[in-house]
């Protein structure tokens, strides 16, 4: 059973363009919305976090958007590069401090 | 500061061998935890832990153990390998649950 359903799996994307992915959870009380950046070879890392009390979040050109309602939230790579090339995860946890993760989603930039 | 260290980085076993993989991390953090990454199957909790002598189960525990003696150290135990545990295996540390993972660079792990 998955807690945590992203979508989609792979994404294409040309240089400049926007990338969005998409999670969606079932578990009411996940109060904390990671999402990490892996690239091949190498761990996962923190890349952007959310709280269900905002519904955006932004860091350069990433920004969470959070819907509390539908209990989904997106990444959003604004003028993505081939740098950002990787896969993509998100996440979710509570206080058992369990943090889940959902199945991830490659991204491929071309320039 | 290394942060979190995994060994080893390759391993090829045997079915029904046992070993252990070794995870430590020189930043103090008190939450640590083990994934395995299969294709598709995105990062599977395995077992974590909130601190030295607690551990608690993840999403996919069977054929696992674990021990936490140490603020440091978090190791992962295969009991008896099955070709099933081929995957790759990742330790992660934190300071708490609302702060970011640090993760380590992986074991890739063969079971035949």
């Amino acid at each position: 059973q998955q807690q945590v359903k992203q979508s989609p799996q792979s994404l294409i994307v040309q240089k400049g363009g926007i990338s969005i992915i998409n999670c969606a959870y079932e578990n009411t009380a996940f109060d904390y919305f990671p999402w990490y950046q892996q690239f091949p070879g190498k761990g996962p890392a923190l890349l952007i976090a959310i709280r269900p009390d905002v519904s955006e979040k932004k860091e350069g050109r990433f920004t969470i958007s959070f819907n509390k309602s539908a209990k989904q939230f997106s990444l959003h790579i604004m003028d993505s590069q081939p740098g950002d090339s990787a896969t993509y995860f998100c996440a979710a946890n509570y206080n058992t401090d369990k943090l889940i993760f959902g199945t991830g989603t490659r991204l491929q930039v071309f320039p | 500061n290394a942060g979190v260290t995994q060994t080893p980085k390759f391993q090829v076993l045997k079915t029904g061998q046992s070993m252990t993989l070794q995870c430590a991390q020189d930043m103090n953090h008190e939450y640590m935890s083990w994934y395995r990454q299969d294709p598709g199957m995105g990062l599977r909790l395995i077992h974590y832990s909130v601190g030295a002598g607690i551990t608690d189960q993840g999403e996919v525990p069977n054929g696992y153990n674990v021990s936490r003696s140490t603020t440091e150290d978090f190791p992962l135990r295969l009991l008896s390998a099955a070709p099933s545990q081929t995957s790759v295996y990742f330790c992660a540390s934190s300071y708490s649950r609302v702060y970011g993972y640090t993760f380590g660079s992986g074991t890739r792990l063969t079971v035949v």
